[in-house]
């Protein structure tokens, strides 16, 4: 089976701080994505990357960027944390385009 | 601004019933539909998907329906269960990312 693992399930930090979020997949695929979930706005999509150290904006990458510095590894980065960015945020991946992506368990962030 | 327009917002079914709900979108090189199905404290998960050479596909209880001509697909749930309540989300793709609707909260009360 396919997993996708974010490093924590809740955080919360405070207005200001640099916050990282952590994303592992084990298949080897090449498309990794961050998507952030808020309640009556579905999953808007923050950033994608097609490749190790490439990276492609999504539609709201404004306060957010990421890296990737190897294949199963995709790290969001929030430069510094704001209320506004409370949010659920997901991680997901996918082999090749137009294919099932998996998606992590989410990862609960609350900004004081 | 939201490419994938879903509706309706949430859905109250009696077991047995037939669940609906319907998306709509504009980008015509969109080619690639599918439905995610996400329960509370877990990620999406795909549930079915279609591409447009087909008008309809099924697996099991869930339907989806295409109309390429109106830019409309829709995803039917027949024999509703309790344990189909969740949040439903179409998306489609013309490249890289999904492009999500806003999902549906769907109650099947027993």
């Amino acid at each position: 089976d396919v997993k996708v693992t974010q490093s924590s399930r809740y955080l919360v930090k405070r207005t200001g701080e640099k916050v990282f979020l952590e994303c592992v997949q084990d298949m080897d695929h090449e498309n990794m994505f961050w998507y952030r979930q808020d309640p009556g706005l579905g999953l808007r999509l923050i950033y994608f990357s097609y490749d190790v150290k490439m990276k492609e904006k999504g539609d709201i990458p404004e306060g957010y960027s990421v890296s990737r510095e190897k294949k199963e590894r995709f790290s969001l980065i929030l430069e510094s944390a704001s209320t506004n960015q409370t949010s659920m945020y997901l991680c997901a991946s996918s082999e090749i385009l137009k294919t099932e992506a998996f998606f992590g368990q989410g990862t609960r962030l609350t900004v004081v | 601004q939201q490419q994938v327009k879903q509706s309706p917002q949430s859905l109250i079914v009696q077991k047995g019933g037939i669940s609906i709900i319907n998306c709509a979108y504009e980008n015509t090189a969109f080619d690639y539909f599918p439905w995610y199905q996400q329960f509370p404290g877990k990620g999406p998960a795909l549930l079915i998907a279609i591409r447009p050479d087909v008008s309809e596909k099924k697996e099991g209880r869930f339907t989806i329906s295409f109309n390429k001509s109106a830019k409309q697909f829709s995803l039917h749930i027949m024999d509703s269960q309790p344990g189909d309540s969740a949040t439903y989300f179409c998306a489609a793709n013309s490249g890289y990312a999904l492009n999500f609707g806003k999902g549906t909260s769907l109650l099947v009360t027993p």
